[in-house]
């Protein structure tokens, strides 16, 4: 089966402690994002990447990290610099990379819910 | 600059009732547009997508779209609610090039037996 698998389902994170959030697609898509989601507040983009080995930031990448040396991963590191991890975060893929456009349809993993104890 | 502002917070409707679901987007150019729906604690779900080959829009589980240029809308509806409807329901706009989706805040939708 095709699709995205995001790892752990639930993650707990002691304050100043660094995690990382993974994220795999066997779509053969070009494009990777990570969201972050509260509630009321819809998704907010975190970072995302257009191709392997090149990311850009989002509008909240502070305290957040993220690489991308292949093209199936793309993992996020949430730093002990981001104030207030405690959030739902979301991994989605997309076929097109750098060209865009109208079929920029995105593809969601199940996500990680993130809680700093 | 593209935007999207969904009308409703929330929504409440009773089982077998039509659904309407009110979004309003703004962009530069001629948009890509899509709902997603998402239920509690899981990833999200294209529900159906506008991508000027028509203007009404027909998605998943009886839900319908219609794109309205003159009214920058894009209403989410369905005739008939069922139990299985209440989810959060998400409007997001799209250019071409190389910018990213954006969202709106979502409207949540409950279904009264």
């Amino acid at each position: 089966d095709g699709g995205i698998t995001q790892s752990p389902k639930y993650l707990f994170r002691k304050e100043g402690q660094n995690v990382t959030l993974s994220c795999e697609q066997n779509l053969n898509h070009d494009a990777m994002y990570w969201y972050r989601q509260d509630p009321g507040q819809g998704l907010r983009l975190i970072y995302y990447s257009q191709i392997v080995n090149d990311f850009q930031k989002g509008d909240i990448a502070e305290g957040y990290s993220v690489s991308r040396e292949k093209k199936e991963s793309f993992p996020l590191t949430v730093t002990s610099a981001q104030k207030n991890p405690t959030a739902f975060y979301l991994c989605a893929s997309s076929r097109p990379g750098l060209a865009g456009g109208p079929d920029n349809e995105q593809f969601f993993g199940p996500g990680t819910r993130l809680t700093v104890l | 600059a593209q935007s999207v502002t969904q009308l409703d917070s929330h929504v409440s409707v009773s089982e077998g009732t039509p659904v309407l679901l009110r979004c309003n987007y703004s962009s530069s150019y001629s948009p890509s547009l899509f709902w997603y729906v998402q239920h509690p604690n899981k990833g999200l779900q294209l529900l159906l997508k506008y991508t000027s080959a028509a203007t009404l829009v027909k998605g998943i589980n009886g839900f319908e779209a219609e794109f309205k240029k003159s009214e920058t809308s894009f209403h989410l509806t369905k005739p008939s609610a069922h139990m299985s409807d209440a989810a959060e329901y998400f409007c997001v706009v799209s250019e071409r090039g190389n910018t990213p989706l954006v969202f709106g805040k979502g409207t949540r939708l409950s279904v009264i037996a």
